[in-house]
């Protein structure tokens, strides 16, 4: 099946910082999100993006789907931000998300 | 606003005893999903259904089942729940078709004792 990596596992950043999160995955696939989960679990929906450049605010997505990643930026961070980031393709065939390890950000007032 | 709705929230049951979580949609979308998320771990996928097509995933437990009365609810129903079933259950749905984009409701935390 497709695999999923994510990079870093952990990151730590001083508010106002930026950063890039890394998404690399073994095979085709139709589509791609990324996600937010908050403390209190709940997973919010921050980009559906199969290819090209989205952004949104502070935040920007790229997929490069011939190459296989996908990066998330994060600009001018927020203790707000601090949470988990998972990366999710979805596979060529079949309804279905496969979900990276995902990313955990810790960021420092 | 159109949502994902899961009650309750935080769910406690005893060791055996069954337990019916439930999520309900106003998006009106075709496909509804049940994940699970153990601590420090991603979602793991246990089933959807696609209208009224009900799809397991091959490592679902038996002790897993769902319903889909209508298109705006789903229930999982957890028939004897062990201590390993504790997690976070999450409830998406998505249009039909292959790539939608899922929308995820809040939880439901399960406790176990």
């Amino acid at each position: 099946g497709i695999q999923v990596e994510q990079s870093p596992p952990d990151l730590i950043l001083q508010e106002g910082a930026n950063s890039t999160l890394r998404c690399n995955f073994s095979d085709s696939v139709n589509n791609l999100q990324w996600f937010h989960q908050n403390p209190w679990g709940q997973l919010i929906n921050l980009f559906y993006i199969p290819s090209g450049t989205k952004q949104n605010g502070r935040l920007s997505a790229t997929t490069v789907a011939t190459e296989r990643y996908s990066l998330l930026y994060i600009s001018s961070s927020q203790t707000t931000d601090s949470g988990v980031y998972f990366c999710a393709p979805y596979m060529e065939y079949g309804n279905k998300l496969v979900f990276g390890a995902g990313t955990i950000l810790r960021v420092k007032s | 606003d159109a949502m994902v709705i899961q009650n309750p929230r935080y769910q406690v049951t005893q060791f055996g005893k069954p337990v019916t979580l439930s999520c309900s949609q106003t998006l009106n979308h075709n496909v509804m999903y049940w994940y699970q998320q153990k601590s420090s771990q991603a979602p793991k996928l246990l089933f959807h259904y696609y209208d009224k097509d009900f799809n397991n995933e091959a490592d679902t437990p038996d002790n897993f089942q769902s319903r889909r009365p209508n298109t705006s609810f789903c229930f999982l129903d957890i028939r004897s729940p062990g201590l390993g079933d504790a997690a976070m259950y999450l409830c998406a749905t998505s249009r039909g078709g292959r790539g939608y984009e899922q929308y995820f409701g809040p939880g439901t935390r399960l406790t176990v004792t």
